[in-house]
């Protein structure tokens, strides 16, 4: 049973546009999301994150909102690049802080 | 300031060998984390590991699967009588302790099975 998913297994935009990404989760005691963007052959690298005290997190380009409610967050860019084409993992880390629980990626194409 | 190393970047094993992953974590952490990424899946947590001492192994299958984190050295995942199954990318990553929970990923190593 997945806890985090990730329903969109690629997305495609337009370079200069807004590229939208969503995550959806279970488990409501979650309080702690973060999205990491992997390159091909390359470890993820961490983008931003969100505590569940808040609602959105801004951080230049990108910005995470976080709705409680429907268990569902989701990254914004805007403008998209294309360098920004690269796989985007939604994650919640454990209540201890030593696990991080991945969805399944989303792949951003950003085309020219 | 060298992140996350791990070693080798490629490695095939053949039905039943032995493969050795090396994750050497970034200056001043001391928490390992190990990851594996199936073919079209995310990644999925093994192993929780400080110097000496395996804090969190609820992620390990049962099997064939070891981990260490020495006082001096890389951290290792050993994988036993390896079969096809196995074939995976696996990620490590380093903390620098409780007071800073963020990971760093190393870039994988990725293991072949034949």
């Amino acid at each position: 049973d997945q806890q985090v998913k990730q329903n969109s297994p690629s997305l495609s935009v337009q370079e200069g546009r807004i590229s939208i990404l969503n995550c959806d989760y279970t488990n409501s005691m979650f309080d702690y999301f973060l999205w990491y963007k992997k390159y091909p052959a390359e470890g993820p690298t961490f983008l931003i994150s969100i505590s569940s005290i808040k609602d959105k997190n801004e951080d230049g380009r990108f910005t995470v909102f976080l709705n409680k409610s429907a268990k569902h967050l989701s990254l914004h860019i805007v403008p998209s690049q294309p360098g920004d084409s690269a796989v985007y993992f939604c994650a919640t880390l454990n209540n201890a802080g030593n696990m991080l629980t991945f969805g399944g990626g989303t792949r951003l194409m950003v085309k020219p | 300031n060298a992140g996350v190393m791990q070693n080798p970047r490629h490695l095939v094993r053949r039905r039943g060998q032995e493969a050795r992953l090396r994750c050497s974590p970034m200056k001043g952490h001391s928490h390992v984390y190990w990851y594996r990424q199936l073919p079209e899946e995310g990644l999925k947590f093994m192993v929780y590991l400080q110097k000496e001492n395996i804090i969190d192994e609820s992620g390990m299958p049962k099997e064939r699967f070891s981990a260490e984190f020495p006082k001096e050295g890389p951290s290792i995942l050993r994988i036993q009588q390896v079969v096809r199954g196995d074939s995976a990318a696996y990620f490590c990553a380093s903390s620098p302790g409780l007071e800073n929970l963020e990971q760093f990923f190393g870039p994988g190593t990725r293991l072949t099975v034949l």
